[in-house]
């Protein structure tokens, strides 16, 4: 079963403060992305990992954004000091056990910055 | 660039129409194209692969290489086709390109 658990599932902060978001595999995948979506685009890819290890992190919008996986398990995203312009629905996905570029996505956590 | 291109952000059919989602993408290789469907409140999901060469909830989709389009077709619409629709081209790192996607509604 390729299931993904994602909390908060709406997170409101001031600007300038820290928000971390959580992504919880149900059963064990090598492969976890993380993707941004924003209103009227789909979805963008931010980082992703292979296990524990982050092999992508170029992609993440800026220095204020990181990524973790400590036990190749659950993943979490951090924005410091978060800014207006970071509203929006952040996703979790995970690659399927078959090897193909298929992914299942998590119901996401959305984020509202005030 | 690299990209996946949804022309239209809104299509409006009757039900029972026929309907076709346009994708064109602009990568080159051996392309890897999805349709993922995102119903009101419900996460996003697969729809159909290309390499499955399927029929998903009655939507069927061709890649054609010398058009570099995927384009999504269903030949009867149904109310419950109502929804967001992405086009996506899998990535070399397992990732997926989103185009910006399609809201499709179906009248009834």
């Amino acid at each position: 079963d390729t299931g993904v658990s994602q909390d908060p599932r709406h997170k409101i902060t001031k600007r300038g403060q820290n928000v971390t978001f959580r992504c919880d595999p149900i059963s064990e995948h090598n492969r976890l992305y993380w993707y941004r979506q924003t209103l009227g685009q789909g979805p963008e890819f931010l980082t992703y990992f292979q296990n524990e290890a982050q092999l992508e992190k170029s992609r993440l919008l800026s220095d204020r954004f990181s990524a973790e996986r400590p036990k190749g398990s659950f993943s979490t995203l951090e924005i410091q000091r978060t800014e207006q312009g970071d509203s929006a629905m952040y996703l979790c996905a995970l690659r399927g056990s078959s090897g193909a570029n298929v992914l299942t996505f998590g119901a996401g956590s959305r984020l509202t910055v005030l | 660039a690299q990209r996946v291109t949804q022309p239209e952000k809104l299509l409006s059919v009757f039900k029972g129409a026929p309907v076709e989602l346009k994708c064109n993408y602009s990568y080159s290789g051996s392309p890897e194209l999805f349709w993922y469907v995102q119903y009101s409140r419900q996460r996003l999901q697969l729809l159909l692969r290309h390499i499955s060469r399927e029929s998903i909830k009655g939507f069927t989709a061709d890649l054609n290489k010398g058009e570099t389009s995927f384009h999504l077709k269903k030949p009867f619409a149904q109310e419950e086709d109502s929804a967001m629709y992405y086009c996506a081209y899998g990535g070399s790192q397992g990732n997926l390109i989103f185009g910006k996607g399609t809201k499709l509604s179906v009248k009834p």
